[in-house]
């Protein structure tokens, strides 16, 4: 089946120090990946994508994310955490269906990031 | 939240009562979504429309659940009678443009409570 998993459902970093936020997929062909965040009380908002190209991709807020097709991973990083990054993380990947695409969402990771 | 206006943002019902949400793209597109986000999880597609046509409804409880959209544009999303299952936010979105790379825009929710 094909599916997107995140593995850890809360990650806890310093102001300051690198944060990873960890995405994994299982699809047939080669997927669009996307990472989404969710501040409270907020709907989703769009990150960044990898559609084809360059394996790390650059999105908003500084974060940043890598596409490594031999791990099926879709990590997502940026290298100096601040407090306003604690929110609610997504992964998703688009794939094809019998009537066009669908977008599969993670079952999300809740950031932390502590003063 | 740019684009996708939804109303209202949280309502209270007790099961067995009827519900509905609105959703009105600022900007129209002719693909609109709606997902289910049940906490402690990622949203889950409910129904894709594109302009007046349903694209794609498999994960919708058609028994309980129905969904329209006028004129390919504003859409509405109805729940009757609820369960205590159904407690959740309600989503809606739509593509930031044309194509099956585009990401989405959400909305910022109705957060349905069910007692």
């Amino acid at each position: 089946a094909q599916s997107v998993a995140q593995p850890e459902d809360q990650v806890n970093v310093a102001e300051g120090n690198p944060l990873t936020v960890k995405c994994t997929y299982s699809v047939s062909g080669n997927p669009y990946l996307f990472w989404y965040v969710q501040y409270p009380n907020r709907g989703l908002q769009f990150l960044l994508k990898y559609i084809t190209g360059d394996n790390l991709v650059k999105g908003s807020y500084g974060f940043e994310a890598e596409f490594n097709k031999s791990q099926t991973s879709f990590h997502l990083k940026k290298p100096s955490a601040l407090v306003s990054d604690s929110a609610l993380y997504f992964c998703a990947v688009r794939l094809p269906y019998t009537g066009g695409f669908k977008t599969i969402f993670g079952a999300g990771t809740r950031l932390f990031v502590k003063a | 939240e740019a684009g996708v206006a939804q109303s209202p943002r949280y309502k209270i019902i007790e099961k067995r009562q009827s519900v509905a949400f609105w959703c009105n793209p600022i900007s129209g597109h002719a693909t609109l979504y709606w997902y289910q986000q049940i906490l402690g999880q990622g949203p889950k597609l409910l129904i894709q429309f594109q302009n007046n046509g349903v694209v794609d409804d498999s994960q919708l409880p058609k028994d309980r659940f129905s969904a329209e959209r006028l004129k390919g544009v504003d859409s509405t999303l109805k729940i009757q009678p609820a369960k205590l299952e159904d407690s959740a936010v309600y989503l809606c979105a739509i593509p930031s443009g044309t194509g099956v790379t585009y990401e989405q825009y959400f909305g910022p929710g109705t957060r349905l409570t069910v007692t």
